[in-house]
């Protein structure tokens, strides 16, 4: 069935360094890919997204990069900060069939001042 | 995000319970949602809803009930709650398409002592 596979489970950076975050989905079909991020306690929310008629989009510190031949997303977060701190959750959704969203199983971030 | 809401925010009952969690949507989107989120799990779906009268099995369904008489609410139903239920629950809501943004609602902590 329709899978997103995500990683890493956890991750650990220095202030001020990048992190990514990678996912492989498994529906050729699937053209959008929302990022969500998530803190402690509040519901998920939509930091990004990118539809698959594009390779790369970008929002300040924030990118994420699409290679639709590989089945491959990242999230690149630049110069990250102690409010980067939380779990970051991909997804790939459809425009045909059920239209669910397929999410990943989530990459908590800590940034270490 | 306003748009969406869910009551209560927090609940505690017993095993064998009926309990109903609630969920309003002022869009009028036509697709919501009901995941459930424990430690290590990730979001998993439970049921969807494609619009009124119209609702679908998720990956967890076995336990709920759900029904969505009207385009803005979107009930769900524990009818006999059991301790492997407690988790936390976000309704979701989407317009249409699969890549359409989808928004959670803030989340209902259920315990089931």
């Amino acid at each position: 069935g329709e899978n997103v596979e995500q990683h890493p489970s956890t991750l650990s950076v220095q202030e001020g360094d990048s992190a990514v975050i990678k996912c492989t989905y498994s529906d050729s079909a699937s053209n959008y890919f929302p990022w969500y991020k998530q803190e402690l306690g509040k519901r998920p929310q939509l930091i990004i997204d990118i539809r698959s008629n594009v390779g790369e989009k970008k929002d300040q510190r924030i990118a994420v990069t699409l290679n639709k031949t590989a089945k491959h997303f990242s999230l690149h977060i630049t110069e990250t900060q102690p409010e980067d701190s939380a779990v970051y959750f991909c997804a790939a959704s459809s425009s045909s069939g059920t239209y669910k969203y397929i999410f990943g199983t989530g990459t908590r971030l800590k940034v270490l001042a | 995000d306003a748009g969406i809401t869910q009551s209560p925010r927090y609940k505690i009952t017993e095993t064998g319970r009926q309990v109903t969690l609630m969920c309003h949507q002022t869009w009028s989107h036509s697709y919501m949602f009901w995941y459930r989120q424990d430690l290590g799990h990730g979001l998993r779906l439970i049921y969807y809803s494609a619009a009124a009268d119209i609702t679908d099995k998720g990956e967890v369904p076995d336990g709920y009930v759900v029904s969505r008489s009207k385009t803005e609410n979107f009930p769900l139903t524990l009818e006999s709650a059991t301790r492997s239920q407690t988790s936390v629950y976000f309704c979701a809501s989407r317009q249409g398409h699969g890549t359409d943004t989808q928004y959670f609602g803030p989340g209902t902590r259920l315990t089931v002592l």
